[in-house]
C-alpha cells in the first residue's frame, strides 16, 4: 500500500528560526515522485518540488531546502530562517500508479501547520 | 494566462439538492481530478480523467459523478448532497498525474 506520514500536526516557531518539516513514505514502487505544497490561509495550494525517485540529491531553493533519503523513505523540508510568510499548511505527497503502472493520482500526507510568530 | 478555474469559490446548499461544481482548465491538459480536503485526513482524490471520455474512480467515489465530455471541462456532480460531503474541494489538471495544476478550490458546506 502507498501512503505518507507526516507525524507532525502543527508547529510553531519564532521568526528567524529554521524549522523542518517531516515526511515519511510508503512505496513498494521503483519509480515514483516525490512533492511538496504549500497552503497559505487563502487556501490554495501551491506547488513547491518534485523530486524524482532515483535523484537523491538535496536542493535548495533560497530558505528551502529538502533532504531526500530512499533509505529511511523519507523526504523533508527545511525552512532556514523563518518567516511569517512562511506560516500554512505544508503538504507531502507521493504519486500514485495504476494497475497499468502510470501515475493516476497523488498521495497526499495529513499536513503540517507550521505558524511562525513575529 | 494558465490556470485552473473552479466555480463557485463559496458554496452553501441543503441536504438532497442537486449542485455542479465546474472546473476548466486553459492548458490542453488531457488529465484531469478532483480532489476533497478534510481536516486530519489531507487530500483525496475523488475521480480522475486521463482524457476525454475516460474517467475512473478515486478513493473516495461514493455520492459523486463526473463527465469528461471536452479536454477542459471536469464538472463534478452531486446528485443528493448530504451533510458528510461538506468540504473543500480541488480540482486538478496536467500533462500527467505527475505535474498538476491545481485550482482555487470549492468550499462547500451542505446543511
Amino acid at each position: 500500500a502507498q501512503k505518507v506520514t507526516q507525524a507532525q500536526t502543527e508547529i510553531s516557531v519564532v521568526e528567524k528560526e529554521d524549522v523542518t518539516l517531516d515526511c515519511v513514505y510508503e512505496t513498494r514502487d521503483t519509480t515514483y515522485y516525490l512533492f511538496w505544497y504549500k497552503q497559505p490561509p487563502s487556501g490554495e495550494l501551491v506547488f513547491l518540488i518534485r523530486r524524482n525517485s532515483f535523484d537523491e540529491q538535496n536542493e535548495i531553493s533560497g530558505r528551502y531546502s529538502w533532504n531526500f533519503q530512499k533509505s529511511t523513505s523519507s523526504f523533508n523540508f527545511t525552512i532556514t530562517a523563518s518567516q511569517v510568510v512562511d506560516s500554512a499548511v505544508y503538504f507531502c505527497a507521493l504519486s500514485g500508479l495504476d494497475d497499468g503502472g502510470a501515475t493516476n493520482k497523488l498521495i497526499f500526507g495529513t499536513g503540517t501547520l507550521l505558524a511562525v510568530q513575529p | 494566462e494558465a490556470q485552473v478555474t473552479q466555480n463557485p469559490r463559496y458554496l452553501i446548499t441543503v441536504t438532497g439538492k442537486k449542485l455542479t461544481v465546474t472546473c476548466s482548465q486553459n492548458m490542453n491538459h488531457e488529465y484531469m481530478s478532483w480532489y476533497r480536503q478534510d481536516p486530519g485526513l489531507g487530500l483525496r482524490q475523488i475521480y480522475y480523467s486521463m482524457n476525454v471520455e475516460v474517467t475512473d474512480k478515486g478513493d473516495v467515489p461514493e455520492g459523486y459523478k463526473v463527465s469528461r465530455k471536452e479536454k477542459r471541462n471536469f464538472p463534478l456532480i452531486l446528485e443528493s448532497p448530504s451533510p458528510n460531503q461538506t468540504s473543500l474541494y480541488f480540482c486538478a489538471s496536467g500533462r500527467t498525474a505527475e505535474k498538476l495544476f491545481f485550482g482555487s478550490g470549492t468550499q462547500l458546506s451542505v446543511l
